[in-house]
């Protein structure tokens, strides 16, 4: 069985651009969850899509964004990039909460660098 | 809100040294327990899990017991290798609000095994 996968490995951006990265998870799962993994400041939750929907967000100000699309894959989109915006990116995906099993399967993630 | 206090490191032992890694948490309800770890340049894999009280996780040597009441996860191992450094993470999941269930982390241990 196919684990979770993202892409793209690594992003290089400048401060002010987009970047957009890409998260596929476990097949039969409908979570994703993406995560930032700052040097400093640990693992800390962004935003959780469920069925399509955006569930619940952490502490991050609007321009941290995302969708899910029908085939449960998802984007996180981060707009008018910042130094601090520079981290681990992880994705992981679950069950649908509340439906069996809630641990979270996560994926290699998108180190992102912002110059 | 949900927490997690985890050990600090870093930590060095020998090959074939006694491992502990201390973790305490703070949650409303009945959470589920989890230890996650890290190898260099990798994302994050699921060690084990304890879902309710008394359970104990195990995996690869591994071993965990939820403690409600001293709000512990402490993870031991008896024997450890080389090929266990790695970063330690424990996490919780539990309702954060709005039957959310995204994991909140400790901030991680550095193990290094040395031979």
């Amino acid at each position: 069985e196919a684990g979770v996968t993202q892409s793209p490995t690594h992003l290089i951006k400048t401060r002010g651009q987009q970047a957009t990265l890409r998260c596929s998870p476990i097949s039969g799962h409908t979570s994703v969850y993406w995560y930032q993994q700052a040097l400093g400041l640990g693992l800390q939750f962004l935003l959780w899509y469920d069925e399509g929907e955006e569930r619940n967000r952490g502490n991050f100000p609007p321009r941290f964004s995302g969708r899910q699309f029908p085939n449960y894959s998802s984007e996180l989109n981060v707009n008018a990039l910042e130094l601090e915006d520079s981290a681990l990116y992880l994705c992981a995906s679950s069950h649908q909460q509340g439906v069996g099993t809630d641990t979270q399967y996560f994926g290699p993630g998108t180190r992102l660098t912002v110059l | 809100g949900n927490s997690v206090t985890q050990m600090e490191g870093p930590v060095t032992l020998s090959e074939e040294a006694f491992l502990t890694i201390n973790c305490t948490y703070t949650a409303t309800g009945y959470p589920s327990l989890f230890w996650y770890v890290q190898y260099p340049g990798e994302g994050l894999q699921l060690l084990l899990k304890a879902t309710k009280a008394d359970d104990k996780g195990s995996n690869k040597g591994f071993e965990a017991t939820y403690r409600k009441e001293t709000t512990s996860f402490h993870l031991e191992k008896g024997s450890v290798q080389v090929s266990d450094s790695a970063v330690y993470f424990c996490a919780l999941s539990g309702d954060s609000g709005a039957g959310s269930y995204q994991l909140t982390f400790g901030k991680g241990t550095k193990l290094s095994v040395i031979p």
